[in-house]
C-alpha cells in the first residue's frame, strides 16, 4: 500500500530565508510524487511533480523538489522564502496500478515578515 | 481560465436533513473525486469517477452517502441523513489521465463546500 508522511506539523521560517518542508513515502515501485498548496479557504492548487528522469523537479512560484530513491524522500524546498508563501503543503504520492493519490497530513508553513 | 466549480460554497443545515453537493469538472476531464477535509483526519478520498462511471467509493459511508455522475458535466454528492460528524470541507477535484508509458494526470480542486451540521 502506498503512503506518504509529512513529519513536521508547522515550519517557521523568516522572509528571504531558504525553506524546506520534507515528505517521505513508502510505495512498492517506483514512485509518482506530487507537491500541492492549500491557501486559506481555498482547494487545492498543483505545485509540481516527479514522474521520472531528473531528480530535481522545479514548479510554480519558484518552488523545487528533489527525488531522492534511497532515502525515499521528496522534500519541497525554496531558495528564498516569501510571506505570501504561507499556506498549508501537501505532498502525495502514487504508485504504478493505483488509480488513486494518497495525501500527507499537510505542513503549515508560516513565513515572517 | 478553465476550473472546477463547486456549489454550494456554505452549506448549513440541521441534523437529519439531506445535504446535496454539486461539482462541474473541467471540460474534458475524464476522472473525478470525492474528497472530505477535516483538521483530525486532514484529506480523505470518498469516491472516484472515470468517464462517469464509478470506480471506487470504499471512502464513503454507505448507509449515507452516495456519489454520482449523472453527466460528464455534473457530479454530485448527497447526504441523507446529514450528521454533526460529517461537518468538513467536501472538495471536489478532476484530472484527465494521460496515455503513455506513465500515465499518470494532476488533479485540479474546486474551492470545496464548507458544511455545517448542527
Amino acid at each position: 500500500a502506498q503512503s506518504v508522511a509529512q513529519p513536521e506539523d508547522q515550519v517557521n521560517v523568516a522572509e528571504g530565508n531558504p525553506l524546506t518542508v520534507k515528505c517521505t513515502y513508502s510505495v512498492s515501485g517506483n514512485p509518482y510524487l506530487f507537491w500541492y498548496v492549500q491557501y486559506p479557504n481555498r482547494g487545492l492548487q498543483f505545485l509540481l511533480k516527479y514522474i521520472t528522469g531528473d531528480n530535481l523537479v522545479k514548479g510554480s512560484y519558484g518552488f523545487e523538489a528533489e527525488f531522492n530513491k534511497s532515502q525515499t524522500s521528496f522534500h519541497l524546498k525554496k531558495p528564498s522564502a516569501l510571506v505570501s508563501d504561507s499556506a498549508l503543503y501537501f505532498c502525495a504520492v502514487r504508485e504504478p496500478g493505483y488509480s488513486t493519490l494518497t495525501f500527507g497530513k499537510g505542513t503549515m508553513l508560516l513565513v515572517s515578515p | 481560465d478553465a476550473r472546477v466549480t463547486q456549489t454550494p460554497r456554505h452549506k448549513v443545515t440541521e441534523m437529519g436533513q439531506e445535504v446535496t453537493m454539486r461539482c462541474q469538472p473541467i471540460l474534458g476531464h475524464n476522472t473525478v473525486f470525492w474528497y472530505r477535509q477535516t483538521m483530525m483526519q486532514g484529506l480523505e478520498l470518498l469516491a472516484y469517477f472515470r468517464n462517469r462511471a464509478p470506480l471506487d467509493d470504499s471512502g464513503m459511508p454507505k448507509d449515507r452517502f452516495s456519489a454520482e455522475m449523472p453527466d460528464a458535466t455534473l457530479a454530485t454528492l448527497k447526504i441523507q441523513p446529514s450528521e454533526p460528524r460529517d461537518s468538513a470541507v467536501y472538495f471536489c477535484a478532476s484530472g484527465l489521465l494521460t496515455p503513455g508509458l506513465h500515465r499518470t494526470y494532476e488533479q485540479y480542486f474546486g474551492p470545496g463546500t464548507r458544511l455545517t451540521v448542527t
